[in-house]
């Protein structure tokens, strides 16, 4: 089975300055990958996803991610935080289900406070 | 808009009383999919439709919990006999797909909260 595994609970950075939440992942196979951005009372919203065109992947809201596999990492980066990005995110794995089609595994997710 | 949409978004029970969620995913995604999240913790995959056919069920869908899609629409989520540890937000997603699915992306309602007192 697929898993990740967020390496952060909480973030905090200054607004203006870099954002890094970091994410592993574990797959037995080429992995499909997501990042999802949950704001309070509101739905989880895609910021991007890697499925193996290219390992530089660029988001919505200036966010990127590189996919390592090397280093069987995800992390999400964004050179300059907004106080709008304070928000909990989420890295998420494909994983092949019993009926063949896939779910998504998630991470616990990592709370980013950006501060003033 | 068209997205995913929850009815209720809030609901509050007693313990032993049965309550029942709704979800229309977009219009044309014939894939469904139901989650929990708990405070403090990721989304949890608990079943899965295609078209109307429930293909999977987590281990954490226990007997008390029952979802249906007729028609391959609209879905319902039931839970008989809530218990405290029911208490949740239950999310709904849907995504279109022909084969496979490793690479879709899956859209989701802003969910249903659930509080069992």
């Amino acid at each position: 089975a697929q898993s990740v595994t967020q390496l952060d609970s909480h973030v905090s950075v200054s607004e203006g300055t870099p954002v890094l939440l970091r994410c592993n992942y574990s797959s037995s196979y080429s992995p499909s990958l997501f990042w999802y951005v949950q704001h309070p009372n509101k739905g989880l919203q895609l910021l991007l996803k890697y499925t193996s065109a290219a390992t530089l992947v660029k988001g919505i809201n200036g966010f990127e991610a590189e996919f390592k596999k090397s280093e069987t990492s995800f992390h999400l980066t964004k050179p300059s935080a907004h106080m709008s990005d304070a928000a909990e995110y989420f890295c998420v794995v494909s994983d092949r289900g019993a009926s063949g089609t896939y779910k998504y595994i998630f991470g616990t997710g990592t709370r980013l406070k950006v501060l003033a | 808009d068209t997205g995913v949409s929850q009815n209720p978004r809030h609901k509050i029970t007693k313990r032993g009383q049965n309550v029942t969620f709704r979800c229309d995913p977009i219009s044309e995604h014939n894939r469904l999919y139901w989650y929990r999240q708990t405070l403090g913790q990721g989304p949890e995959f608990l079943t899965y439709f295609q078209n109307e056919a429930q293909l999977e069920k987590s281990r954490l869908l226990s007997d008390r919990f029952s979802a249906e899609r007729p028609k391959g629409s609209f879905s319902t989520l039931e839970i008989q006999r809530t218990e405290q540890g029911d208490s949740a937000m239950y999310l709904c997603a849907s995504s279109f797909g022909l084969a496979g699915g490793r690479q879709e992306t899956q859209y989701f309602g802003p969910g249903t909260r659930l509080l069992v007192l």
